[in-house]
């Protein structure tokens, strides 16, 4: 069984700031990882994805993410955020039968100017 | 994402009435999904479907059911609908890989 935990339910971030949402996953095996974006209105959209090739990632909209197994963490980060950031993240792992995806909770990112 | 649509976007009705929710894919996927998301719980997978003849149910499948028309259509249907299920409903797709392609939704009020 596979499980992800979202540390942060919401996140207040100043334009320009960094941006870090954190993210831990539990899996009996190597997991493909993903972070998924969801503008209000919209549906999700894929920022990026592990799948056991390189530990650091990177997505679009300059988002990057570090696989850190001994951690089991994901978290996601960019360096500076800009008000188009403001929205809500998604961890998710992939299952191991049939890729079932299982999501977290959800991060809710504010961006203040 | 543009290649997969639903409809409708919005939608309110009354407990008791049957509601059909729809889903198309240009993406040429064999893999269709239904999730339902509520605030602070994330996604949850409703049904799944590996290909027109392939129907399975996921994690909260009571009170819904789907039709898996053709590769690029699956419906989802609540056959009498209730409060608890007002909610935002997304459809998705995979081509086999983990990766899945969502639509934009649809916003069901149940009163």
């Amino acid at each position: 069984a596979q499980s992800v935990t979202q540390l942060d339910s919401h996140v207040s971030v100043s334009e320009g700031t960094p941006v870090l949402l954190r993210c831990n996953y539990s899996s009996s095996y190597s997991p493909s990882l993903f972070w998924y974006v969801q503008h209000p209105n919209k549906g999700l959209q894929l920022l990026l994805k592990y799948t056991s090739a390189a530990t650091l990632v990177k997505g679009i909209n300059g988002f990057e993410a570090e696989f850190k197994k001994s951690e089991t963490s994901f978290h996601l980060t960019k360096p500076s955020a800009h008000m188009s950031d403001a929205a809500e993240y998604f961890c998710v792992v992939s299952g191991l039968s049939w890729g079932k995806l299982q999501f977290g909770a959800g991060t809710q990112v504010v961006v203040t100017p | 994402d543009a290649d997969v649509t639903q409809t409708p976007r919005n939608r309110i009705t009354k407990t008791g009435k049957r509601i059909m929710l729809e889903c198309s894919q240009t993406k040429g996927h064999d893999r269709m999904y239904w999730y339902r998301q509520d605030p602070g719980l994330g996604l949850q997978l409703i049904y799944y479907s590996f290909d027109v003849k392939d129907i399975n149910k996921g994690e909260i499948s009571d009170g819904y059911s789907v039709s898996r028309q053709a590769q690029a259509k699956f419906s989802l249907s609540l056959e009498s609908a209730i409060p608890n299920q007002t909610a935002l409903y997304f459809c998705a797709t995979s081509g086999g890989g983990d990766e899945q392609f969502f639509g934009p939704g649809t916003r069901l009020t149940v009163l």
